[in-house]
């Protein structure tokens, strides 16, 4: 099947830096991918869809200036947590589906896991 | 909304066959039922799908009620490495871009 990879699988970062998570299309084109958090024990929470060519849109108390969002290439969208704070410390997981063609599923990343100390 | 209700947790022993159950009695005539499944500190994996009649691969199958209110996902000889959180989700039928609704989801404990 298709192959979704995330990057980096995990980082600890400091109170007020920025982390920069990327998700990449291995073998197909994606005109939208999907970015979710998990916190622990928790189910996945949709935070926005990443549209290639144009503003990601972001679900209701996502903080856009916050979680910015980057979809440049038809493989590849970014995921940059500006001033991170300890409470964004979660699991995030990307999704995509092939651009072309009829596709049923979605292809999910392995996830990065960010801790903010 | 997830527009599905699942149990929270169930556990099945080694080689005996997983029935998970699903509602989801608000479904609409051109949403498919869905399932994933998460293994710890993993992305979900897709499993299956299905609109009305049942479907069969090679990880699962998929019982649909007739009035498609309800589902069950059959794993036929669970393993220890089946043991996750599945997901049951609704969702329509050109979802080749939409966004996926997760629910609570069933955390399935297989067995020795």
């Amino acid at each position: 099947g298709a192959v979704v990879s995330q990057h980096p699988s995990r980082v600890i970062c400091k109170s007020g830096t920025s982390v920069k998570i990327e998700c990449r299309s291995l073998d197909f084109q994606a005109t939208t991918m999907f970015w979710y958090r998990q916190f622990p024990k928790k189910s996945l929470m949709l935070m926005a869809t990443s549209n290639e060519g144009s503003k990601a849109t972001y679900e209701q108390g996502v903080e856009k200036d916050k979680f910015l969002i980057n979809h440049a290439s038809l493989t590849l969208s970014t995921l940059t947590v500006t001033s991170a704070h300890p409470e964004d410390s979660s699991f995030y997981i990307c999704s995509a589906s092939p651009a072309a063609g009829v596709s049923y599923e979605q292809y999910f990343g392995p996830g990065t896991r960010l801790t903010v100390t | 909304d997830a527009k599905t209700t699942q149990p929270t947790s169930m556990d099945c022993a080694e080689g005996r066959a997983a029935n998970l159950p699903c509602n989801h009695s608000t479904i609409s005539g051109n949403e498919y039922v869905y399932w994933y499944r998460q293994i710890h500190s993993q992305g979900p994996q897709y499993i299956i799908h299905g609109l009305k009649n049942n479907e069969t691969n090679e990880m699962a199958s998929l019982i649909i009620t007739e009035d498609r209110k309800s589902s069950t996902l059959i794993l036929p000889h669970a393993t220890l490495r089946d043991t996750a959180v599945y997901y049951c989700i609704v969702n329509l039928i050109n979802n080749a871009g939409n966004m996926l609704t997760f629910g609570g989801g069933t955390r399935l404990m297989v067995k020795p």
